[in-house]
C-alpha cells in the first residue's frame, strides 16, 4: 500500500464550476500536509499549507484535513481555465521527506 | 520571496556524456535540498536529499555512483549525471527548504530541468 493515494484523474468540469480534489494516507504520524499545483513542464508550487486537523482558506482555495480519517481535500471555487493543472498532495511528518501523491490532472473548460 | 532556481531548464545530451544541473536559493538560505525526478504523467520520486557541507543521502535504488550531488554552499546545490543513458532522459526538480524561517518543514521547488540523453 502507498503511503499516499491520490486518485490521478483526469478531471474535467467547466468554468465556475467547484472543484474537489483529494488524497487519502496510511501514516498516522504525518503531520504537515499541502497542496501543489503543477503546470506541464514546470515545477510544483506551494498552494496550501496545512498543520494537523482542520480548513485553511486562501481566496479560491480551502484545504481541510480529517487525521481522524486519514483523508485531505482541496476545494477550488469558481474554477477558471487557469486552473487547469496537475495537483499534487503531499505530507510529512515533520522536517522530513515529503511524501507525494501521484497528482490529480484538472482540467476547467471555458 | 522563496525563489529557487535551476540551470540549465533543458538539455540534451548524447548517451556517455554526463550532465550538470545547478539548483539555487536566490533570496534565502538552505541548509537542505532536495533532488527529484519526474517521468512523465507520474508523481515526484526523490532521489536524494543534500546537505550543504556533508554527503548527500541517496533513497533506495538511486546510484550514488552515477547521480553525483554537490551541496557546497547555502545556495548552491548540483546534480550531475555521469555516463547518461536514454533511460536517464526525466524531468529533474530540485527543492530546498528554508533554514531562516520557523516553517522549516516547508519546501520550495525549482522550475524543472528537462533532460534528453540521445
Amino acid at each position: 500500500q502507498k503511503e499516499v493515494e491520490q486518485d490521478p484523474g483526469p478531471l474535467s468540469v467547466p468554468e465556475g464550476a467547484i472543484v474537489s480534489l483529494n488524497c487519502t494516507y496510511s501514516n498516522s504520524a504525518f503531520q504537515y500536509f499541502m497542496w501543489y499545483r503543477q503546470y506541464s513542464r514546470k515545477g510544483p508550487e506551494l498552494l496550501m499549507y496545512t498543520y494537523s486537523s482542520g480548513n485553511k482558506e486562501d481566496g479560491r482555495f480551502t484545504a481541510q484535513v480529517d487525521k481522524s480519517s486519514k483523508y485531505i481535500s482541496l476545494f477550488i471555487r469558481d474554477s477558471q481555465p487557469s486552473d487547469s493543472a496537475t495537483y499534487l498532495c503531499a505530507m510529512q511528518t515533520g522536517a522530513n521527506n515529503l511524501f507525494f501523491g501521484t497528482g490529480t490532472r484538472l482540467t476547467v473548460i471555458p | 520571496g522563496a525563489v529557487v532556481s535551476q540551470h540549465p531548464s533543458w538539455v540534451i545530451c548524447k548517451s556517455g556524456t554526463s550532465v550538470k544541473i545547478e539548483c539555487r536559493s536566490l533570496d534565502f538560505q538552505a541548509t537542505t535540498m532536495f533532488w527529484y525526478r519526474q517521468f512523465p504523467k507520474q508523481s515526484l520520486m526523490l532521489m536524494a536529499t543534500s546537505n550543504e557541507g556533508s554527503k548527500a543521502t541517496y533513497e533506495q535504488g538511486v546510484e550514488k555512483d552515477k547521480f553525483l550531488i554537490n551541496h557546497a554552499s547555502l545556495t548552491l546545490s548540483t546534480l550531475t549525471v555521469t555516463s547518461a543513458h536514454p533511460e536517464d532522459s526525466s524531468f529533474y526538480i530540485c527543492s530546498a527548504r528554508d533554514t531562516g524561517t520557523l516553517r522549516t518543514d516547508t519546501q520550495y521547488f525549482g522550475p524543472g530541468t528537462r533532460l534528453t540523453v540521445l
